[in-house]
């Protein structure tokens, strides 16, 4: 029933691992997006995904590399962690093709994520 | 790039009473939406309420209402009879109105309400 959903809620790890989120959307979108919010609750874009194309790249290193299977799923793999990378990340989706109303997003519930 | 200010860092209520939260944007753009997000300590990110740029109609629901002053780029807040369960991080967010465009957000507001 959930529209927007993210595995796993809780992630801690040791730093130089390789971790993924997972996101998946049942909301018939065609656009899926990740945001961080840092410890100071700060909320920033990193990437938007469009029928499963990249459309919004903001400067992220390139240790975060999206997947976007197909339209309901953008996954969020991380290369190499470190500390400053311990934040909370949010997927969102939204309709931004014919039909869209008022191009609201909705946002899962976030994953912690704690690098040790 | 546009820019999303919240001078308010952390406000206080007494329950049942009105508060106003508040918010400046930044851009050139003509067609955009501004937004307002409730986050609870679930931090689960709701939706409150929404504005297009367009309608001069001050957006409302129940008890939430926003003062859209375009001219001045400004986009309050107002929550009345408050209630303990409003007690969250509030953020407000743009963005632009071209497809797939991303939400901006200001640095957010600490609501906190006092019974």
């Amino acid at each position: 029933d959930t529209a927007v959903s993210q595995t796993p809620k809780y992630l801690v790890t040791q730093m130089g691992n390789d971790k993924s989120i997972k996101c998946e959307q049942n909301l018939g979108h065609d656009t899926m997006y990740w945001y961080k919010q840092d410890s100071k609750k700060f909320l920033k874009i990193m990437f938007s995904y469009n029928n499963k194309e990249l459309i919004i790249n903001e400067t992220v290193p390139n240790r975060f590399s999206p997947k976007s299977p197909d339209k309901a799923h953008l996954n969020l793999h991380i290369n190499s962690l470190e500390l400053g990378d311990s934040a909370v990340y949010f997927c969102a989706s939204s309709q931004e093709g014919a039909g869209g109303l008022y191009n609201e997003q909705f946002f899962g519930p976030g994953t912690r994520l704690t690098v040790l | 790039a546009q820019t999303v200010t919240q001078s308010q860092p952390e406000m206080s209520v007494q329950e049942a009473e009105t508060v106003t939260l508040s918010c400046t944007y930044d851009t050139s753009e003509s067609d955009y939406y501004l937004f307002w997000y409730k986050q609870p300590p679930s931090r689960q990110m709701i939706l409150v309420i929404r504005q297009e740029a367009y309608k001069q109609q001050n957006a409302t629901e129940n008890r939430f209402s926003v003062n859209f002053q375009k001219a001045a780029k400004s986009f309050s807040l107002k929550i009345s009879d408050s209630q303990l369960g409003d007690a969250a991080m509030y953020f407000c967010a743009y963005r632009r109105g071209n497809a797939g465009n991303m939400l901006t957000f200001g640095g957010g507001t600490r609501l906190m309400v006092k019974p």
